[in-house]
């Protein structure tokens, strides 16, 4: 079945640096790609998406980018601030479909 | 505008009890998932709803899973004869099309 791998699970840098976290999905179907935020104690926050007929997309410190040939899609945080220590979670949903498959998440710190 | 709310945000029951779990979507949201999160873990699909579709009901673990979505807004999760195992997050998430999901806080339940 659909299956979406993320990577790595757990991830620190030093306030400033660059983060970046990567998922790999197998269905080659898939054409919408959303990442979500989730801090403790609360739901999931959608902080940024891209649609397959879009290579990269950016939004202030956060970028998104994918390669369709691959089958990766990675989520780029520069700047990098206390605040975004969080769980990050990929996800992708195929055309036609409405259940996304989500990655295991990625636990970043953001050290001081 | 209003967020989804779920009640209750936290559940303690016995085993063998059952429980049920409420989400209320934003207005106006034809789209309403439920999701398990188990500790450390990504989310897992468990029902859809879409309008008045009959509900994807083929993530739900066991036929002690039930759900319903009365007047095409508010949803109940139930669980009947509760297990350990069943000690997760539970969480709801509703869209206007199969895009942006936004999710509730999450209900946790422990099962003693």
């Amino acid at each position: 079945g659909e299956n979406v791998e993320q990577h790595p699970s757990t991830l620190s840098v030093q306030e400033g640096d660059s983060a970046v976290i990567k998922c790999t999905y197998s269905d080659s179907a898939s054409n919408y790609f959303p990442w979500y935020k989730q801090e403790l104690g609360k739901g999931p926050q959608l902080i940024i998406d891209i649609r397959s007929n879009v290579g990269e997309k950016k939004d202030q410190r956060i970028a998104v980018t994918l390669n369709k040939t691959a089958k990766h899609f990675s989520l780029h945080i520069t700047e990098t601030q206390p605040e975004d220590s969080a769980v990050y979670f990929c996800a992708a949903r195929t055309e036609g479909t409405y259940k996304y498959i989500f990655g295991t998440g990625t636990r970043l710190k953001v050290l001081a | 505008g209003a967020g989804v709310s779920q009640s209750p945000s936290n559940k303690v029951t016995e085993k063998g009890k059952d429980v049920e779990l409420r989400c209320d979507p934003i207005s106006g949201h034809t789209a309403l998932y439920w999701y398990r999160q188990s500790l450390g873990q990504g989310l897992e699909f468990l029902i859809y709803f879409q309008g008045n579709s009959a509900p994807d009901k083929s993530g739900l673990p066991s036929d002690r899973f039930s759900a319903e979505r009365t007047g095409g807004s508010v949803s109940t999760l139930t669980i009947q004869r509760t297990q350990q195992e069943d000690s997760a997050v539970y969480l709801c998430a509703s869209s206007v099309q199969v895009y942006e999901q936004y999710f509730g806080p999450g209900t946790r339940l422990t099962v003693t």
